[in-house]
């Protein structure tokens, strides 16, 4: 166990479908990260979270909408997704941004668009 | 833009040889290299380099930093079929943290 845990694991939706992707530390981290890991790509970052800040934003598009309610906790709600979205989507914390300090990855949850 | 590419993307190879796999970059503000080993999902932490030429070392696991040529090498030796996995490379920048394609080693008995 790392210390991050997302849920759910696996999550299967359809392209009419909203669904959330959750995410929670308590490593007492203050940024959380989260990544799109498809098949034979390099991890994408796709949102950044600083102290509850968004600070960046890697051109994701609209249909992903994050959310940060605390240093905690992260989500990622989704609506209106393509079968091209489906893949790995992981959750990663640390210090904070910037630092020196490792990244903490969480299990992910494996996102099947139909 | 920020870059890191592993070398090479698949190796395999027999239990109880000794693998190097590489890692280069051009990253912005560079502030730290990391390694990462994905068996199934969540990649786990393996080495932070900070520093050139100073080699960190975890069992049969090592890694060094070479901030001016800008690469890393990860040496497993003596290889176990446990090693199988993908192994990442990532620099961190300014703000963020740029992975590689990753190297999927397979371990052989």
């Amino acid at each position: 166990e790392t210390g991050v845990t997302q849920t759910p694991r696996h999550l299967v939706m359809g392209m009419t479908n909203k669904k959330s992707l959750k995410c929670e530390q308590h490593l007492g981290h203050n940024a959380m990260y989260w990544y799109k890991q498809s098949a034979k790509k390099p991890l994408e970052l796709m949102f950044v979270y600083n102290f509850k800040e968004q600070t960046e934003n890697n051109s994701v598009p609209s249909r992903f909408s994050p959310e940060c309610p605390n240093s905690s906790h992260l989500f990622l709600h989704l609506h209106t997704l393509q079968p091209e979205d489906s893949a790995l989507y992981l959750c990663a914390s640390s210090q904070e941004t910037g630092s020196w300090t490792e990244a903490f990855f969480g299990q992910g949850t494996r996102l099947t668009v139909v | 833009e920020d870059k890191v590419v592993q070398s090479p993307l698949s190796l395999v190879v027999h239990e109880g040889d000794t693998v190097t796999l590489n890692c280069s970059y051009e990253v912005t503000n560079f502030r730290s290299l990391l390694w990462y080993k994905q068996e199934k999902k969540a990649p786990t932490f393996l080495f932070m380099l900070t520093s050139s030429g100073i080699e960190k070392k975890s069992g049969r696991l090592s890694s060094i930093l070479d901030k001016k040529e800008l690469f890393s090498i990860l040496n497993i030796t003596a290889t176990q079929t446990g090693d199988s996995a993908v192994y990442l490379c990532a620099v961190q920048g300014a703000q963020k943290l740029v992975f590689g394609q990753g190297t999927r080693l397979t371990i052989n008995p």
